[in-house]
């Protein structure tokens, strides 16, 4: 059973910091990966998509890596800012047909100005 | 390019009560999902159709939540009767092809209905 686990479960950073987070997951026979984020109180907004055939894909300041043998993926935030205060989701479809998709529990992001 | 629309935003009932949830999804989507989000935890799936049919539903405790998706358009979720542990986030999610693995996995999430059961 596949199983997606998201660490650090929160994390505080001052602006303008890079930083990373974290997304693992158990069964490495995935279709793709995705990177949600969700305001509190709202619905879940797609970052990035990265098919299993790839490496990395990027989106402004936003960088997601996949190394599917490994079963990990990085969400790499440059220059950070209060707007991107929120919880960032890890999310996998499993390669079968008809699947949906097997979330992780979220980090929570806090930026502070 | 209208989103995936869900009524009520919040709901509290009493334990044992029932409750319906609506979700509109994006016009031409064949594919519709709901998720319960409980706090502090990511979505996990209840049912997923496509067009009018059930692809998934293993998920989907079945003595209290029921889904239909009528015309393959709209999609209502109902609990009956509710309990406290069904106090979460009930999302709803749709896409245009009809498996995500097809689409490329692009959903989009409506708002969501907050339930509360005391």
């Amino acid at each position: 059973k596949q199983e997606v686990t998201q660490i650090p479960a929160a994390l505080s950073v001052p602006e303008g910091e890079n930083l990373v987070l974290n997304c693992s997951f158990t069964d490495s026979a995935i279709y793709n990966l995705q990177w949600f984020r969700q305001d509190p109180g709202k619905g879940l907004t797609s970052l990035l998509l990265i098919q299993s055939s790839q490496r990395e894909q990027t989106s402004g300041r936003l960088n997601a890596s996949l190394d599917k043998s490994s079963g990990r993926s990085t969400l790499y935030i440059a220059a950070s800012q209060p707007g991107d205060s929120a919880t960032y989701l890890c999310a996998v479809t499993n390669n079968q047909a008809g699947t949906a998709l097997i979330f992780g529990k979220g980090t929570t992001l806090s930026v502070s100005s | 390019e209208a989103g995936v629309a869900q009524s009520p935003r919040y709901k509290i009932i009493e334990k044992r009560q029932s409750v319906a949830f609506w979700c509109n999804p994006i016009s031409g989507h064949a594919t519709l999902y709901w998720y319960q989000q409980i706090l502090g935890q990511g979505p996990k799936l209840l049912i997923q159709f496509q067009n009018n049919g059930v692809v998934d539903d293993s998920q989907l405790p079945k003595d209290r939540f029921s889904a239909e998706r009528l015309k393959g358009v709209d999609s209502t979720l109902k609990i009956q009767p509710a309990k406290l542990e069904d106090s979460a986030v009930y999302l709803c999610a749709s896409s245009h092809y009809g498996s995500p693995v097809r689409a490329g996995g692009k959903l989009f999430f409506g708002s969501g209905t907050q339930l509360s059961v005391l």
